[in-house]
């Protein structure tokens, strides 16, 4: 069964890095398919940050592209985000989630954890 | 940018049908999935592919996807169907493909 666990700081100052890790089990990030984090602010929908494929290739939401970067680890099977200049409107739940090859849905999802931006 | 568009809410009684729709810009050449989310849970897929449903689904959820709406409908709803919806698509029309949500539609059983 796959597994994945979001981790990090629930607490960062405006103008710093937002910074998470997705922690992968039950299958290997090597083998393939695409990796991503979605966030979803409090009460609102759901908003596509970005995605990754295990050899590294990266795309992002255009709306946030300019401040963000998501990598693997294939190490520790893990994958990573980081969101710089954050500001109180990137207060939310984020999630990591996969996403199967050949398809455009995420099939699994991890159980997300929330971020305040706040001073 | 593409958008999809949701009512924000949807009632219905036990046992009745709810109707869930999507609406976005030739909706139809798109595939269209669905996922519902439960209060503190993360989303679960429901629906994907327009029609298709993952294990352990049950088939009273079933999907459907022509023109510019998509719709997902659940037959004989039960109190544990109440939650959130949301549709999504894969838009690859510009130079940035990017995956988009639908607004979200909150469904209560009555």
């Amino acid at each position: 069964q796959v597994q994945l666990q979001e981790s990090g700081p629930g607490l960062v100052k405006p103008s710093e890095t937002l910074s998470l890790t997705c922690a992968v089990s039950g299958y290997s990030i090597s083998s393939g398919y695409y990796w991503g984090w979605i966030r979803q602010p409090p009460g609102k929908g759901l908003e596509w940050i970005g995605s990754i494929y295990h050899s590294g290739s990266t795309y992002y939401n255009p709306s946030l592209k300019s401040r963000v970067t998501i990598s693997v680890d294939t190490s520790k099977n893990q994958f990573s985000l980081k969101l710089s200049s954050v500001t109180a409107a990137d207060t939310a739940v984020y999630y990591c989630a996969r996403v199967r090859l050949a398809t455009t849905y995420f099939d699994y999802w991890g159980q997300g954890t929330l971020v305040t931006v706040s001073s | 940018s593409y958008v999809l568009t949701q009512p924000p809410s949807v009632s219905v009684a036990p046992g009745q049908t709810a109707r869930i729709t999507c609406g976005g810009n030739n909706i139809g050449s798109k595939s269209v999935h669905w996922y519902q989310q439960k209060p503190g849970q993360a989303p679960v897929l429901v629906v994907y592919d327009d029609s298709d449903r993952p294990s352990g689904i049950p088939e009273r959820f079933s999907g459907s996807n022509s023109g510019n709406t998509a719709t997902l409908t659940i037959s004989r709803v039960e109190a544990g169907d109440e939650a959130d919806y949301y549709c999504q698509v894969w838009d690859s029309s510009s130079d940035h493909p990017v995956y988009v949500f639908g607004t979200g539609t909150k469904v209560t059983v009555l």
